[in-house]
């Protein structure tokens, strides 16, 4: 069957400071991967979306990136973290085909930034 | 462009009696809808989708949506809450040719005793 797995689960980070959050599937071949943020009482922004290794598509002008340096790893980075960055992160994947599938999600990171 | 709509951001039932939470999209042309719990410091589980097979969608937890092209909703109801209900809900489109899930913001979901 297939997992995902996404930590850390919970980061407190000075503002200025570097992150990274990591996200890895397991059980299936060529994810379609993606990282959404939210916001306390918002709902689901979605941030970066990646259809194979080295592809990745971004929704957000931001200060974050987003790498995908294998076909089950999606990783979220920042050089310098800003306080408007602080909500809970969760990684997704869906299968390759688009339009039907459904989401699979992590347990999320919640990242407080201060 | 698709989008979905969630009517109300909050919603209080009484544990045993229904529930009901709306959700309306829009969609140039057949659109694939979901609908995801999420329980606090959690990530989303689904619990139903229509993809233009039936249109009374059943799901896990007793939950069941039905798909109405003529009003463009994709309402949720369960005919009797439960304590374990109490979560946030999330109406969800796919963005027709393309891999963008398009969530709604959410209805938090509160089940009195």
């Amino acid at each position: 069957s297939q997992t995902i797995h996404q930590w850390p689960a919970t980061l407190v980070q000075p503002v200025g400071s570097p992150l990274s959050l990591e996200c890895t599937v397991e059980g299936t071949s060529n994810p379609n991967l993606y990282w959404y943020r939210q916001a306390a009482g918002r709902g689901l922004q979605l941030l970066f979306y990646s259809v194979g290794i080295g592809q990745i598509s971004s929704e957000v002008p931001q200060n974050l990136s987003a790498s995908r340096p294998q076909d089950r790893q999606f990783i979220l980075s920042s050089k310098k973290l800003l306080l408007s960055d602080s909500g809970f992160y969760l990684c997704a994947w869906s299968g390759d085909s688009p339009n039907t599938g459904e989401l699979f999600f992590g347990e999320g990171s919640r990242l407080t930034v201060l | 462009a698709q989008s979905v709509t969630q009517l109300d951001s909050h919603v209080s039932v009484s544990e045993g009696t229904p529930v009901l939470l709306r959700c309306n999209y829009s969609s140039s042309y057949s659109p694939s809808l979901f609908w995801y719990v999420q329980h606090p410091n959690k990530g989303l589980q689904l619990l139903l989708k229509y993809t233009s097979a039936a249109t009374l969608v059943k799901g896990i937890n007793g939950f069941e949506a039905e798909f109405k092209k003529s009003e463009t909703s994709f309402h949720l109801t369960k005919p009797s809450a439960h304590m374990s209900d109490a979560a946030e809900y999330f109406c969800v489109v796919i963005r027709g040719g393309t891999y963008k899930y398009i969530f709604g913001t959410g209805t938090r979901l509160k089940v009195l005793a």
